[in-house]
């Protein structure tokens, strides 16, 4: 089944860019995501891009796909302290019915 | 629209009781899934359901039950709680088809003693 990866830390000073990585082993996902958990809240979408695509950029964001080594990454430039919070990558499994997430990343930014 | 919405929102159990985690959407969504959220672990899918009538094991279904007897509402249920399903719960729903955004309901925080 599918399983994603992620490093589990990342901390930097504000205003520096930040760069979260993820692998994935199973391609078979038409669309990869990813999410933000702010401390006790719920996860929100904070950006996707379809399979197709090697990047997509979004304001602050960016992400970037590269299929052949199944390894995706997002950028934020300009990060902030309120963008301190867990993010997460995600496929839909192999069925297409619920997404598999990765363990998440803890971005720290500090002032 | 409401959204996805969770009850309750905390939780303590003895071991070996049983409750039902209750989540409902207004989104008229096929897909609804259920996850737990451990430190270090991620979020990992227990079940999942593509419309009324259809439920699936996820990754760790093991003492969990659900059903699905109408579009709206996806219930949890413990049957008999464990220290180790002390986690927070989070509900999910989205619509068929790739690319659309899977909604979280705000998450139960479960404590079993």
């Amino acid at each position: 089944g599918e399983d994603v990866e992620q490093s589990l830390f990342l901390s930097v000073r504000e205003g520096d860019s930040s760069v979260i990585n993820c692998t994935y082993t199973d391609s078979s996902s038409t669309y990869l995501y990813w999410y933000k958990q702010e401390p006790g809240a719920g996860l929100q979408l904070l950006t996707y891009i379809f399979s197709n695509m090697d990047m997509k950029q979004d304001q602050r964001l960016t992400v970037l796909l590269n299929k052949k080594d199944k390894h995706l990454s997002l950028r934020i430039a300009d990060t902030q302290t309120g963008d301190s919070a867990i993010y997460f990558c995600a496929g839909f499994n192999q069925a297409g019915t619920a997404l598999i997430f990765g363990k998440g990343t803890t971005l720290s930014v500090s002032s | 629209n409401a959204g996805v919405t969770q009850t309750p929102k905390f939780q303590v159990l003895k071991t070996g009781q049983s409750m039902t985690l209750q989540c409902a959407q207004d989104m008229n969504h096929e897909y609804m899934s259920w996850y737990r959220q451990d430190p270090g672990m991620g979020l990992r899918l227990i079940h999942y359901s593509v419309g009324a009538g259809i439920t699936d094991q996820g990754e760790v279904p093991n003492g969990y039950n659900v059903s699905r007897s109408t579009t709206e509402d996806f219930p949890l249920r413990l049957l008999s709680a464990a220290p180790s399903q002390t986690s927070v719960y989070f509900c999910a729903s989205s619509s068929v088809g790739g690319g659309n955004e899977q909604f979280f309901g705000p998450g139960t925080r479960l404590t079993v003693l």
